[in-house]
C-alpha cells in the first residue's frame, strides 16, 4: 500500500536551533513530492516540489531535500514565525493526486 | 493565493440534513480536488474534477457527492450529514508550475460541525 509517513508527529525548537524534519514514502513511480506549510485555521501553503533524488530547493531558512526513500526539510536557524504544521504528499504514477502524510507540528520557542 | 473561494465558512448543521459547500476559483483551471482534515488521518481526497461535468472519487468518497456545471465552481454535497463528517473541508486547484510539473493551491477551509 502507498504510504507517506511524517516524523516526528511534533518538534519543539528553540530560536536558532536547527533541525530537519522526515517524510518517508513507499510508492512505486513516484512523480513528485510536495511540501506545505499549514498555519491554524488557513489552508495549506505550497512550499517546494521535488521530482529527482538528489534534489535540492531553498526558500529562506527552509531547504528540502529527496533521496529515493524519504525527503528532509531542513529548518535552519529557526525563529517563532517559522511555527507551523509542515505537510509531506506525493503524486505516483500517472495521476495528479496527492497522498498526504500526517504533519509534523513545529513551535519554536524565543 | 490562485484565486480560491470557498463558502460558507463555518456551519453548524444537524444529523440527516443535506449540505452544499461551495468552492469558487477566478483562473480558470482545469483540475479542481475536495479534501477533507481530520486530527490523526491528516488530509484525505473526497472527489475530484478534470473539466466540467467530469468528475471522479477520491479516497473518501462514500456520503458525498460533487459537481461542477461550470469551470469556476465545484460543488460538495452531503446528502444527508452524519456526524463523521464534522470535519474541515478544503478546495484545491492544480496550476503548472514554471519548471514543469503542477502543483495544487488550497483555498482557505471550510469547518464543519454535524449535531
Amino acid at each position: 500500500e502507498d504510504q507517506v509517513t511524517q516524523s516526528p508527529e511534533a518538534l519543539r525548537l528553540q530560536e536558532g536551533e536547527s533541525s530537519s524534519l522526515n517524510c518517508s514514502y513507499t510508492v512505486s513511480g513516484l512523480r513528485g513530492l510536495f511540501w506545505y506549510r499549514q498555519d491554524p485555521g488557513k489552508g495549506p501553503e505550497f512550499l517546494f516540489t521535488l521530482y529527482s533524488a538528489g534534489e535540492e530547493k531553498e526558500k529562506e531558512r527552509l531547504k528540502a531535500t529527496l533521496t529515493k526513500k524519504e525527503s528532509f526539510l531542513h529548518i535552519t536557524a529557526p525563529k517563532p514565525e517559522d511555527s507551523a504544521t509542515y505537510l509531506c504528499a506525493v503524486t505516483f504514477n500517472a495521476g495528479n493526486m496527492l497522498t498526504f502524510g500526517g504533519g509534523t507540528r513545529l513551535m519554536v520557542k524565543p | 493565493d490562485a484565486g480560491i473561494t470557498q463558502s460558507p465558512r463555518h456551519k453548524v448543521t444537524e444529523t440527516g440534513t443535506p449540505v452544499t459547500l461551495r468552492c469558487h476559483q477566478t483562473e480558470n483551471h482545469r483540475y479542481m480536488y475536495w479534501y477533507r482534515q481530520d486530527p490523526g488521518h491528516g488530509l484525505r481526497l473526497i472527489h475530484y474534477s478534470y473539466g466540467v461535468k467530469d468528475t471522479d472519487k477520491g479516497e473518501v468518497s462514500d456520503g458525498y457527492s460533487v459537481s461542477r456545471s461550470k469551470t469556476e465552481d465545484f460543488l460538495l454535497t452531503l446528502e444527508s450529514a452524519t456526524s463523521s463528517q464534522t470535519s474541515v473541508y478544503f478546495c484545491a486547484i492544480s496550476e503548472p508550475l514554471t519548471r514543469g510539473g503542477e502543483t495544487q493551491y488550497f483555498g482557505p477551509g471550510t469547518r464543519l460541525l454535524v449535531l
